[in-house]
């Protein structure tokens, strides 16, 4: 089946600094990336989507200066948390979709903010 | 605008049977998803229809009605790693999944 990795798998950060995540599709090419967030005990919300080679289609009330989205490969997307604030600890998932449109979920990233 | 709902826990006995419900509102469809994710962890994909009718896969099962906007997945010969919550999520026309809050499945013995 597909497999799409993340990294880190959990982070630690202080308030102020930037906190960068991987997102890569091990074994076919993700011509569509989507990154979501969950907050405890509530369900995903879409933050952005991003295509290969283009710039990122953000949702409504996410920030694109703050959550900056590179998707440079087929294989690759990072998501950047820039100037991370205590608000912003969540799980980030995010989600890869190649020929069949089914997404498949990585495993996940746990952001705390100090 | 888009609105899923599904009950938000249910509880069942291993062995049993269980059917979660999940209905729809959105301004587009182009399929339907089930995701089980267990707690901490990323979900997992279970089954997808787009068209009416029932889909099995083992001991999952998911139905579609497009015209009553409803969907649900049973799940047979429940056992205790079962426990989950089970996502419904419903594909717009632009690709974008949009998901409901979750059903939170506890197996007892």
């Amino acid at each position: 089946g597909a497999v799409v990795s993340q990294h880190p798998s959990w982070v630690i950060c202080k308030s102020g600094t930037s906190v960068k995540i991987e997102c890569r599709s091990l074994d076919f090419q993700a011509t569509t990336m989507f990154w979501y967030r969950q907050f405890p005990k509530q369900s995903l919300m879409l933050m952005a989507t991003s295509n290969e080679g283009s710039k990122a289609t953000y949702e409504q009330g996410v920030e694109k200066d703050k959550f900056l989205i590179n998707h440079a490969s087929l294989t690759l997307s990072t998501l950047t948390v820039t100037s991370a604030h205590p608000e912003d600890s969540s799980f980030y998932i995010c989600s890869a979709s190649g020929r069949s449109d089914t997404q498949y979920f990585g495993p996940g990233t746990r952001l705390t903010v100090l | 605008g888009q609105n899923i709902d599904q009950p938000t826990e249910m509880t069942a006995t291993e062995g049993a049977i269980v059917q979660i419900n999940c209905t729809y509102q959105t301004s587009g469809f182009n399929g339907l998803f089930w995701y089980q994710q267990h707690a901490g962890e990323a979900p997992t994909f279970l089954s997808y229809n787009v068209l009416d009718g029932l889909e099995e896969k083992g001991r999952f099962s998911s139905f579609l009605s497009r015209s009553k906007g409803y969907s649900y997945l049973l799940l047979k010969e429940l056992q205790m790693k079962d426990s989950a919550s089970y996502l419904c999520a419903v594909r717009d026309n632009g690709n974008k999944l949009v998901f409901g809050a979750g059903t939170i499945l506890r197996v007892k013995s």
